[in-house]
């Protein structure tokens, strides 16, 4: 079944506690991204992936890291999480970031983290 | 700044009653505009994409429109398992892999 998986679904942590949200795809996509979603923000993407070894960033970049060392995973990094970083979070995976050939690609379950 | 608005933030229907969600957009370079459903504790779920003015996709009782400005979906006889957040995003710039800008989503209810 093609599908993105994250880990953990929830997590609740504390200010400065470091964390990595796991992000898988079985699809052999080359573009993958992170979002997040607020409340009245709506969906902001955090940062994306071409490929493996190219990554930049999206329109909320900061306290964020990722890497992209293999194809299928896209592992996002919080180095020091702070309150504001409270979100739900999503990946998501195409089979290429250009609109002419992605489609809309697809999104995993989400990733739900509070920062105390 | 690519700006992505969307209209109205919530609509009620009754089953059967058609009706369209509106999607105004500001980019330099449009690429791709794209619609998706979001239920409730879920991630988005792709429904179309759109490239260039006049271009227009259908899927059961969907359909989206694309002009320079704006997109409009067109839900035709909605039933209520139609019910969930519709979001739009555009993808605009001239290179490859450029960013992907979401507006705040239409809230559809529709009653039995």
């Amino acid at each position: 079944e093609a599908q993105v998986t994250q880990n953990p679904r929830y997590l609740i942590t504390v200010t400065g506690k470091k964390l990595t949200v796991t992000c898988s795809q079985n699809m052999n996509h080359e573009y993958m991204s992170w979002y997040r979603q607020d409340p009245g923000l709506g969906l902001r993407q955090i940062y994306y992936s071409m490929n493996v070894e190219v990554t930049d960033k999206g329109d909320v970049p900061e306290g964020y890291k990722v890497s992209r060392k293999e194809k299928r995973n896209f592992p996002l990094i919080l180095e020091s999480p702070s309150p504001n970083q409270t979100s739900l979070y999503f990946c998501a995976s195409s089979l290429t970031g250009l609109a002419g050939g992605a489609g809309g690609g697809f999104f995993g379950p989400g990733t739900r983290l509070t920062v105390l | 700044e690519d700006q992505v608005t969307q209209s109205p933030e919530a609509l009620r229907l009754q089953e059967g009653e058609s009706s369209s969600l509106n999607c105004s957009y500001t980019v330099s370079g449009l690429r791709g505009l794209f619609w998706y459903r979001q239920d409730p504790g879920k991630g988005p779920e792709f429904l179309f994409t759109l490239y260039s003015a006049g271009e227009e996709k259908e899927k059961e009782r969907l359909k989206a429109t694309l002009t320079k400005k704006e997109s409009f979906l067109h839900i035709t006889a909605p039933k209520p398992e139609d019910s969930a957040t519709y979001l739009c995003a555009v993808q605009a710039g001239e290179t490859s892999g450029s960013r992907l800008t979401f507006g705040e989503g239409t809230q559809l209810t529709v009653n039995p």
